[in-house]
């Protein structure tokens, strides 16, 4: 099955600088690629997502990348506030269902 | 705009009691999916269903979960015999489309085994 492979676990930057997650995934047949925002006690909410036949999504302060080479798509969030403070996950998917990796911890210090 | 609703927000039972989950899926969409996230831990996925069949499963899915859609509404997830291991969060989800369109999740229900 899918394995998901999420860096870093934890995340600390300063208001106002750039945050990187990375997430490889194993099963080349995954098409689709979301990435959601959960803060503490609440569901996990879409930020934004990517398919296959796309290298790069962009949506305000926040963007993402897909190397379908590599296997490997990265969350880019510019210019931090703190609201952006929360867990991330990456997720694949094959069609039917997501395969999450295990989380990033975002702390957004002002 | 629409969103997943699940009831109970909590339930507590006892090891070895059934329970049954419930969740309202978005009134258009066709696919639903039931995810667990035990504290502190990834979401992981225990099954789909579409068209009132189940389309995938996990290995966690054993034959003590079952799913249902008894009605046109709700979507349930039903524990026959509940462990202790399975006290979580669990998360339904609702896609308008197969799994490569957006998965919208619910609020979710924590369950704990006691």
């Amino acid at each position: 099955g899918e394995n998901v492979e999420q860096h870093p676990s934890t995340l600390s930057v300063q208001e106002g600088d750039s945050a990187v997650i990375k997430c490889t995934y194993s099963d080349s047949a995954s098409n689709y690629f979301p990435w959601y925002k959960q803060e503490l006690g609440k569901r996990p909410q879409l930020i934004i997502d990517i398919r296959s036949n796309v290298g790069e999504k962009k949506d305000q302060r926040i963007a993402v990348t897909l190397n379908k080479t590599a296997k490997h798509f990265s969350l880019h969030i510019t210019e931090t506030q703190p609201e952006d403070s929360a867990v991330y996950f990456c997720a694949a998917s094959n069609d039917y269902k997501l395969s999450f990796g295990a989380g990033t911890t975002v702390t957004v210090r002002a | 705009e629409p969103e997943v609703t699940q009831t109970p927000s909590h339930q507590v039972t006892q090891m070895g009691q059934e329970v049954i989950l419930r969740c309202v899926p978005i009134s258009n969409h066709l696919y639903f999916y039931w995810y667990r996230q035990i504290l502190g831990q990834k979401v992981e996925f225990l099954v789909s269903f579409y068209n009132n069949e189940i389309s995938e499963k996990s290995e966690i899915f054993d034959d003590q979960f079952s799913v249902e859609r008894p009605d046109g509404s709700n979507f349930t997830l039903k524990i026959r015999s509940t462990k202790l291991e399975d006290s979580a969060m669990y998360f339904c989800a609702s896609s308008s489309l197969t799994g490569s369109y957006e998965q919208y999740f619910g609020p979710g229900t924590r369950l704990t085994v006691t």
